[in-house]
């Protein structure tokens, strides 16, 4: 099977404007998380999605969105950039084959988005 | 709210020797505890995971305890290899896919 895969890779944006980033999971699978990665704060929790919904989110700011579509693939919208922004922003997919307990992980190879 | 601390940040090993890493994790309903390891501008890569009605895991040179009374667990390498260098992360979730991270541990094994 294919892995996860993010696009684009690479974003260089300036301050002010908005972004929309790309995730789509491993064939199957029905969860697809979002994290942003900084040197200063690690790897934090952004929000999922499971089946269209948004299930479970973790304390960014409105500016911060996402969305999923049925057929699983993912996209986060950032509006209204900031220099704070600039992170490396990956994805993972898991099968959620139970529903709620969580199942593995696996993550994309990120998109690294630098804010000017 | 939920947190999890991994230490030490960083860890220095000579080749053969074993590295322990530990996290503790501060919301008792957590039920899934990963590792990952991450390669410099890699993905992070599953390399064992545990859940809370499992004391112990093995998978060959790789190691987890969990010690659910504590809220804390711990990974273990042992003869370790300079293909081990890299960062590991544990994390813990209580349920679904969102992960709460430690802060990452950079592991060193000179050869």
């Amino acid at each position: 099977k294919a892995g996860v895969t993010q696009t684009p890779r690479y974003l260089i944006k300036t301050r002010g404007q908005q972004v929309t980033l790309s995730c789509s999971p491993i064939s199957g699978h029905r969860s697809v998380s979002w994290y942003q990665q900084t040197p200063g704060q690690g790897l934090q929790f952004l929000f999922e999605y499971f089946s269209e919904t948004q299930r479970n989110k973790g304390n960014f700011p409105g500016r911060f969105s996402g969305r999923q579509f049925s057929n699983s693939r993912s996209e986060m919208n950032v509006s209204t950039l900031e220099l704070g922004d600039s992170a490396l922003y990956l994805c993972a997919s898991s099968h959620a084959r139970s529903g709620a307990s969580t199942d593995t992980q696996y993550f994309g190879p990120g998109t690294r988005l630098t804010v000017l | 709210g939920e947190n999890v601390e991994q230490h030490p940040s960083t860890l220095s090993v000579q080749e053969g020797d074993s590295a322990v890493i530990k996290c503790t994790y501060s919301d008792s309903a957590s039920n899934y505890f990963p590792w990952y390891k991450q390669e410099l501008g890699k993905r992070p890569q599953l390399i064992i995971d545990i859940r809370s009605n499992v004391g112990e895991k093995k998978d060959q040179r790789i190691a987890v305890t969990l010690n659910k009374t504590a809220k804390h667990f711990s990974l273990h390498i042992t003869e370790t290899q300079p293909e081990d260098s890299a960062v590991y992360f544990c994390a813990a979730s209580e349920w679904g896919g969102k992960l709460i991270f430690g802060q990452g541990t950079e592991l060193s094994v000179k050869p």
